[in-house]
């Protein structure tokens, strides 16, 4: 139990589908990240939020959308996806890093996305 | 950008054995973290360990960021340490993005 938790675990959904993906910290942090986990892939950054705000962006495709209502809260809308964008997608939090310094990043479970 | 490889890509061990993992980053880096991936997909956060050595049971971790690289040691390995390690570096500019890298699938067997 890292204190961040994810749901839903597994997700199944068709091309033409909308669901969203649940992200939630209980450790007091105040920065937010979505990474993606492909088959034979390293683990890439999505989105960072530091303070509700989003901060990074790492040209990901509008069909993924986030959502940081509060610091405690993220979700990743998603929309007509491919099945190419079947992966874990893995939630993280962490400090601010507003003042410079990188801090300590911490993963919920990840969710399962199989698109067919 | 940075580059960060890990190796060796696969380890097999038996229970009891000894193990080092490397990481190699081709930059300066701010910040390196190693986390096991358990099965289930879980990463768990081994250390925070941007510089020097730390050590947290049977584990423990050096890194030595002048000459670019760190070290994960696993002593008197168990079963229950089988997964993925990964290595992940915060470098330049950014303060937030973990660039990841490619992983050792370790095996124990009994």
């Amino acid at each position: 139990e890292t204190g961040v938790t994810q749901t839903p675990r597994h997700l199944v959904m068709g091309m033409t589908n909308k669901k969203s993906l649940k992200c939630e910290q209980h450790l007091g942090h105040n920065a937010m990240y979505w990474y993606k986990q492909s088959a034979k892939k390293p683990l890439e950054l999505m989105f960072v939020y530091n303070f509700k705000e989003q901060t990074e962006n790492n040209s990901v495709p509008s069909r993924f959308s986030p959502e940081c209502p509060n610091s405690s809260h993220l979700f990743l809308h998603l929309h007509t996806l491919q099945p190419e964008d079947s992966a874990l997608y893995l939630c993280a939090s962490s400090h601010s890093t507003s003042g410079g310094v990188p801090r300590e990043q911490f993963f919920g479970p990840g969710t399962r996305l199989t698109v067919l | 950008g940075i580059q960060v490889e890990q190796s060796p890509p696969d380890l097999i061990l038996q229970e009891g054995a000894n193990s080092t993992l490397r990481c190699n980053f081709s930059d300066s880096v701010n910040n390196l973290q190693w986390f096991h991936q358990n099965p289930w997909g879980q990463l768990i956060n081994l250390f925070y360990i941007p510089s020097g050595t730390k050590q947290n049971g049977r584990l423990s971790a050096t890194t030595v960021a002048t000459e670019r690289y760190s070290l994960l040691y696993i002593s008197s390995s168990q079963t229950t340490d089988s997964g993925v390690y990964f290595c992940a570096v915060i470098y330049g500019g950014a303060t937030n993005k973990l660039i990841f890298g490619t992983g050792t699938l370790l095996a124990v067997q009994p």
